[in-house]
């Protein structure tokens, strides 16, 4: 059973655009929702995260929207650059459940010029 | 770089052999888990150990199975291989179980013929 739901699969944006991936869940145990980034041959590597008591959190270029009476959460990339290609995935985590980190599927974001 | 190491990068196993992935954590971090990430999805947690202990495990049978070392190096071994056990291997690292940040290392690529 798929926990966390992500889309789209993949993603193309134009240099400068904005990136939206989308992500819902069910458990209502999780309380903490990072978002990792992975370059091909490399581990996922902590982008940004949020818990659930806040709307939205923004790190530089990167903002996260959560909607817990939705149970739905979205990684926003502002003036999304050629760098920036990679494979996203969300996740979240339930501190004193027996499963640790439950990630999505994962969204293969690039970049055009 | 995140500081985790895994040995081997890459390794070529045939059905029902049996193999063993290494793994050494940032110095201090107290808890590793292991994940399995097939092509093209999302990481899938297998387990996690404290302190030599097993602390949460994911739905994975018994034919995996790991050990911690107080060295802070880990393994994982995975009995009786069959074909859908290929898949990139990662550990991740954090401080303690209750830690929101998981540094993961570049993984083991895992082949079954």
């Amino acid at each position: 059973q798929q926990q966390v739901k992500q889309s789209p699969q993949s993603l193309i944006v134009q240099k400068g655009g904005i990136s939206i991936i989308n992500c819902a869940y069910e458990n209502t145990a999780f309380d903490y929702f990072p978002w990792y980034q992975q370059f091909p041959g490399k581990g996922p590597a902590l982008l940004i995260a949020i818990r659930p008591d806040v709307s939205e959190k923004k790190e530089g270029r990167f903002t996260i929207s959560f909607n817990k009476s939705a149970k739905q959460f979205s990684l926003h990339i502002m003036d999304s650059q050629p760098g920036d290609s990679a494979t996203y995935f969300c996740a979240a985590i339930a501190f004193f459940g027996n499963e640790k980190l439950t990630f999505g599927t994962g969204t293969r974001l690039t970049i055009i010029p | 770089e995140t500081g985790v190491t895994q040995s081997p990068t890459h390794l070529i196993k045939t059905r029902g052999q049996q193999v063993t992935l290494r793994c050494s954590s940032q110095s201090g971090h107290n808890t590793v888990s292991w994940y399995q990430q097939a092509l093209g999805q999302g990481p899938q947690f297998i387990f996690q150990y404290y302190r030599e202990e097993e602390n949460g495990r994911g739905n994975f049978p018994p034919r995996f199975s790991g050990l911690q070392f107080p060295n802070y190096s880990s393994e994982l071994n995975v009995n009786a291989l069959e074909l859908d056990d290929s898949a990139l291997y990662l550990c991740a690292s954090s401080l303690d179980t209750s830690t929101d940040t998981q540094y993961f290392g570049p993984g083991t690529r895992l082949t079954v013929l």
